[in-house]
């Protein structure tokens, strides 16, 4: 069965600090992934996809960039953090294109 | 553009009541994709239901059934005797764009109390 990883859990940085986090998933090869950002309120944004090895689009221009540097691994980071990158940040993946997709457990990133 | 809307925020309910979460979908594509998301305290998103645009028949599971109706483009979720286990927020969503990206609504938050 697959399974989708993220860490650090939680991370509090200070504005102007980098980010660096880090999404894994198990048992399943060629995935899409993405990367989400649920701010205060709820509601889910999507922030970048990649449909395969070094393939990434960006949905929102910001200071976040993402890489894919394995098969199934995909990070999300930042050289340098503002106080409106807060929030909780999820990965997910999917087989494809229009099919479902899975999300991991989050981190939850504050920035003071 | 694709956009999803629920209109409830919170609800509010007391145990083994019945619970309808309304979505109203947005879509000028023919062929879609509509889902369902539970989103308990812990936070990670879990995944209920998937439901493509050919297939209007309502579906149960268990305690949860869905309503789709293409005519007033609505793809509604019921809890029948909720419990509070029950309470998380729950997001609806619709696949959009030829890239499939999820467009989620707002979420509904769900409160069961005992």
């Amino acid at each position: 069965s697959q399974t989708i990883h993220q860490w650090p859990a939680t991370l509090v940085q200070p504005v102007g600090s980098p980010l660096s986090l880090e999404c894994t998933v198990e048992g399943t090869s060629n995935p899409n992934l993405y990367w989400y950002r649920q701010a205060a309120g709820r509601g889910l944004q999507l922030l970048f996809y990649s449909v395969g090895i070094g393939q990434i689009s960006s949905e929102v221009p910001q200071n976040l960039s993402a890489s894919r540097p394995q098969d199934r691994q995909f990070i999300l980071s930042s050289k340098k953090l503002l106080l409106s990158d807060s929030g909780f940040y999820l990965c997910a993946w999917s087989t494809g294109n229009f099919d479902t997709q899975y999300f991991g457990p989050g981190t939850r990133l504050t920035v003071l | 553009a694709q956009k999803v809307t629920q209109a409830q925020t919170e609800i509010s309910v007391v145990e083994k009541e019945d619970v309808t979460l309304d979505c109203v979908y947005e879509t000028r594509d023919t062929t879609y994709y509509l889902f369902w998301y539970k989103q308990p305290p812990s936070g990670e998103l879990v995944f209920l239901i998937r439901r493509n645009s050919f297939d209007e028949q309502n579906e149960i599971s268990g305690r949860y059934s869905w309503n789709f109706q293409k005519s007033t483009s609505s793809f509604n979720f019921t809890i029948t005797a909720s419990q509070v286990v029950d309470s998380a927020v729950y997001f609806c969503a619709v696949y959009g764009g030829s890239q499939g990206n999820l467009i989620f609504g707002k979420g509904t938050k769900l409160s069961v109390k005992p």
